[in-house]
């Protein structure tokens, strides 16, 4: 069975700083992609940022890269320039065809950007 | 915006009460999901439909339904209300089944039973 976790449950950030969120997971499928959603107070749940099994370069959309470590199995994400509209709680996830391809969850991080 | 609509954004009912949550997905998306998040199970995946069939079934009570209409706009049911049915029912939707590409998710529907 598939399985994500999310060490940290939060963490806070000073303003303009990185921050890296951890996440590791368990599967023996070779197929299966990593994913990113950002949920704020408001509710809403945010992607943002997808790596596949087989991709050979490390995802970045903007300020969000995946330090992507397969060996290890660990799907890092990092926010760069960190922004206080980047408090949020933060998901890792994952797909893969062993489980019917429906979207397993982390616990989340919850990171609070400090001005 | 993601382009999933999920009405009502909130719900209040009383227990053993029956609702109706609906989810439009995105243009041409075939596939759509639904999600319970609760402060203690966190996100659960309760069932997938693709194209109007029920693709596979998570963490859903017997007390629950869902269907998805030809248009493609999809229904999840909940019925005989219990206060633990309390939480924020998210739909996702994605083109396809497929492991690498991601759902896009509604606001979610807010439902808190008293």
């Amino acid at each position: 069975a598939q399985k994500i976790t999310q060490t940290q449950p939060g963490m806070f950030v000073q303003e303009k700083e990185a921050v890296t969120l951890d996440c590791t997971y368990d599967t023996s499928d070779p197929s299966y992609g990593l994913f990113w959603y950002k949920q704020p107070s408001s509710g809403e749940m945010i992607f943002l940022i997808y790596q596949g099994s087989y991709d050979q370069q490390n995802a970045t959309e903007g300020r969000y890269s995946l330090n992507f470590q397969k060996a290890r199995k660990s799907a890092n994400l990092v926010i760069s320039a960190s922004q206080l509209g980047d408090s949020a709680m933060y998901f890792c996830a994952m797909r893969n065809k062993a489980a019917g391809n429906k979207l397993t969850f982390g616990g989340g991080t919850r990171v609070l950007v400090k001005p | 915006d993601s382009g999933v609509t999920q009405t009502p954004k909130h719900l209040i009912t009383a227990t053993g009460q029956r609702v109706t949550l609906r989810c439009s997905p995105r243009s041409g998306d075939l596939s759509v999901y639904w999600y319970q998040q609760s402060l203690d199970q966190g996100l659960q995946f309760l069932i997938q439909y693709y194209n109007g069939e029920e693709r596979a079934k998570g963490n859903i009570l017997e007390r629950f339904s869902a269907q998805q209409f030809p248009d493609l706009h999809s229904e999840l049911n909940l019925s005989s209300l219990e206060l633990g049915d309390s939480a924020l029912y998210f739909c996702a939707s994605s083109p396809m089944s497929s492991y690498n590409s991601p759902l896009h998710f509604g606001n979610g529907t807010r439902l808190t039973v008293t």
